[in-house]
């Protein structure tokens, strides 16, 4: 999981609660990203941010938002408009911009009840 | 669309076979390809990757294929053992309006029976 962390590992939401996952890089990454993993489906790109103050929607970023005010930090955060947000979720990290290794973080299982 | 297609979904072999798993991808401007390792309540790890330049890459017991006019590529794992099960997903990368990013297949579960 090499220098990426996320917090808290098992999350439980009422629905209708917003809630915010942690992310946090020390290995001074330009690059990082959320995706959401499903089981029996590869990873799907929520958001994307190559440097700071600045991000993109990935491929299911709907009901979610995002914010990049530090190098270190990107922090999601899954809104009630999200239908389905019972998931495993993932950040990851890369020096550069997608064609780049990217690091995962350990993961964040967040149940909506 | 972009789309990366991984086989088999499961994939038992007895401990010191060999196991192949196999990925297809349709954006023939694809240049690099990772494979992850995820055990269980954990995050994918990085194992090997290649770049379109070459076609083959190993790393002791592990080694990747490439053949870009098909557009598949394989992961090759000799003499498995027991820790090697685990979920394995290859990605490739695909050009969308802000760069590079990577597209992944939906995973394979690999059993190694002691």
């Amino acid at each position: 999981d090499g220098g990426i962390t996320q917090s808290p590992k098992y999350l439980f939401r009422k629905e209708g609660q917003n809630v915010t996952l942690s992310c946090e890089q020390n290995l001074n990454h330009d690059a990082m990203y959320w995706y959401r993993q499903d089981p029996g489906q590869g990873l799907r790109l929520i958001y994307y941010s190559q440097i700071v103050n600045d991000f993109q929607k990935g491929d299911i970023a709907e009901g979610y938002s995002v914010s990049r005010e530090k190098k270190e930090s990107f922090p999601l955060t899954v809104t009630s408009a999200q239908k389905n947000p019972t998931a495993f979720y993932l950040c990851a990290s890369s020096t550069g911009q997608g064609a780049y290794e990217q690091y995962f973080g350990p993961g964040t299982r967040l149940t909506v009840t | 669309g972009e789309n990366v297609e991984q086989h088999p979904s499961t994939l038992s072999v007895q401990e010191g076979d060999s196991a192949v798993i196999k990925c297809t991808y349709s954006d023939s401007a694809s240049n690099y390809f990772p494979w992850y390792k995820q055990e269980l309540g954990k995050g994918p790890q990085l194992i090997i990757d290649i770049r379109s330049n070459v076609g083959e890459k190993k790393d002791q017991r592990i080694a990747v294929t490439l053949n870009k006019t098909a557009k598949h590529f394989s992961l090759h794992i000799t003499e498995t053992q027991p820790e090697d099960s685990a979920v394995y997903f290859c990605a490739a990368s695909i050009w969308w309006e802000y760069g590079n990013k990577l597209v992944f297949g939906a995973g394979t579960i690999l059993r190694v029976k002691s």
